[in-house]
């Protein structure tokens, strides 16, 4: 079946320094991306949708100058946590939706974000 | 608005013993209900899925029946195998496209041999 590759499954850094998690999907091209957040002990929160060459659209209350999404290419979307702080410790995963009238998501691992 | 509530894990079960995770929903008009997994160092993906009132989704031999009168889609396995050991995500959408998921908290079942 489709895979969904996200990378790096577990990151630490310090505060104030940037991260990049990437989703590629490696079998199909994805016209969107999904990008969702899981706090200790809660729901997958949906983040950001992202289609291919255009802006992101994010979700109520999701600061879009702090969490960069780019979808350059029909099989990368990259998400960049900018000047990283404890509180955006957290779990992250990307989903990939092939093209049109395909409704089934593919999800990737997931990245442990933890920031010192 | 819409969410999903999903019992608290985890739960330890032996094998072949019989599994149900709750799962209730709060949704405007109708949605479609979804149960998804994820293995260990894996993706999450579909178990199963129904769209409509009485529908039952059923996968590896798993079972949810939507359930709109007490607004739930409970996951159960008659026989669970270490194998099954997992985090099980119960989501819904009302998008038709079936892509905005609203998510469960997960539950983590653990099962021993």
């Amino acid at each position: 079946g489709a895979v969904v590759s996200q990378h790096p499954s577990r990151v630490i850094c310090k505060s104030g320094t940037s991260v990049k998690i990437e989703c590629r999907s490696l079998d199909f091209q994805a016209t969107t991306m999904f990008w969702y957040r899981q706090f200790p002990k809660q729901s997958l929160m949906l983040m950001a949708t992202s289609n291919e060459g255009s802006k992101a659209t994010y979700e109520q209350g999701v600061e879009k100058d702090k969490f960069l999404i780019n979808h350059a290419s029909l099989t990368l979307s990259t998400l960049t946590v900018t000047s990283a702080h404890p509180e955006d410790s957290s779990f992250y995963i990307c989903s990939a939706l092939p093209g049109q009238g395909d409704e089934k998501l593919f999800f990737g691992s997931g990245t442990q974000l933890s920031v010192l | 608005g819409n969410s999903v509530t999903q019992m608290e894990g985890p739960v330890t079960l032996s094998e072949e013993a019989f599994l149900t995770i709750n799962c209730t929903y709060t949704a405007t008009g109708y949605p479609s209900l979804f149960w998804y997994v994820q293995y260990p160092g894996e993706g999450l993906q579909l178990l199963l899925k129904a769209t409509k009132a009485d529908d039952k989704g059923s996968n590896k031999g798993f079972e949810a029946t939507y359930r709109k009168e007490t607004t739930s889609f409970h996951l159960e396995k008659g026989s669970v195998q270490v194998s099954d050991s997992a985090v099980y995500f119960c989501a819904l959408t009302t998008n038709q496209a079936g892509t905005a998921l609203i998510f469960g908290k997960g539950t983590t079942l653990s099962v021993s041999s």
